[in-house]
């Protein structure tokens, strides 16, 4: 059964700093991997989608990259502002189409 | 731009109350997936569907029905609200072409309480 671990499961840093935030699954047969923003109360923003055959995607200040075999994502953030913070979410698609998601990562960035 | 849309933000339900959520998408997906989310527990799949009166139990269906009578709309009811279901509602929804599964994506979520 695929489970998703996010490490660390809370993140508070100041402003400016690069960061990056690590999701690893448990089984290797994905068809892709998605990562998700999601505001308190809010529903989810997605990111960036890296798919099985891809080893990394960009977007502006995000940089998400993908190791299959070893079970593991992160998620790079340049030069963090305010407006960053929130819980990240990182999911992975088996061949059913369902999303399995991990618990997520609260990032909290410091005027 | 996808735009998933879900029928209200919040709604306030009393317990044994039958209770419909409705989604709506408009980029003609095939998949379309309701979850829940709690506090420690994460989202978790309830119901999805691949097509037009089609639909498959997620992780946790219990106590949940859904239907799909056209594409671009896919509905959650609960047939008699408890209090255990008070939580957060998400509806997603995706494309297929060619065997490849596309992101998914969400709607804003009802914030659903059951008193």
């Amino acid at each position: 059964k695929q489970e998703v671990t996010q490490i660390p499961a809370a993140l508070s840093v100041p402003e400016g700093e690069n960061l990056v935030l690590n999701c690893s699954f448990t089984d290797s047969a994905i068809y892709n991997l998605q990562w998700f923003r999601q505001d308190p109360g809010k529903g989810l923003t997605s990111l960036l989608l890296i798919q099985s055959s891809q080893r990394e995607q960009t977007s502006g200040r995000l940089n998400a990259s993908l190791d299959k075999s070893s079970g593991r994502s992160t998620l790079y953030i340049a030069a963090s502002q305010p407006g960053d913070s929130a819980t990240y979410l990182c999911a992975v698609t088996g061949n059913t189409g369902k999303l399995i998601f991990g618990q997520g990562t609260t990032l909290q960035v410091k005027p | 731009d996808v735009k998933v849309t879900q029928s209200s933000r919040y709604l306030v339900k009393r317990t044994g109350e039958k209770v419909f959520l409705e989604c709506v998408q408009d980029m003609d997906h095939e998949n379309m997936f309701w979850y829940r989310q709690d506090p420690g527990l994460g989202l978790r799949l309830i119901y999805f569907s691949y097509d037009v009166k089609m639909k498959e139990k997620g992780d946790i269906p219990e106590g949940y029905s859904v239907s799909r009578e056209k594409k671009e709309r896919f509905s959650l009811i609960l047939e008699s609200a408890s209090t255990n279901q008070t939580s957060m509602y998400l509806c997603a929804s995706s494309l297929v072409t060619s065997g490849s599964i596309h992101e998914q994506y969400f709607g804003p979520g009802t914030r659903l309480t059951v008193t």
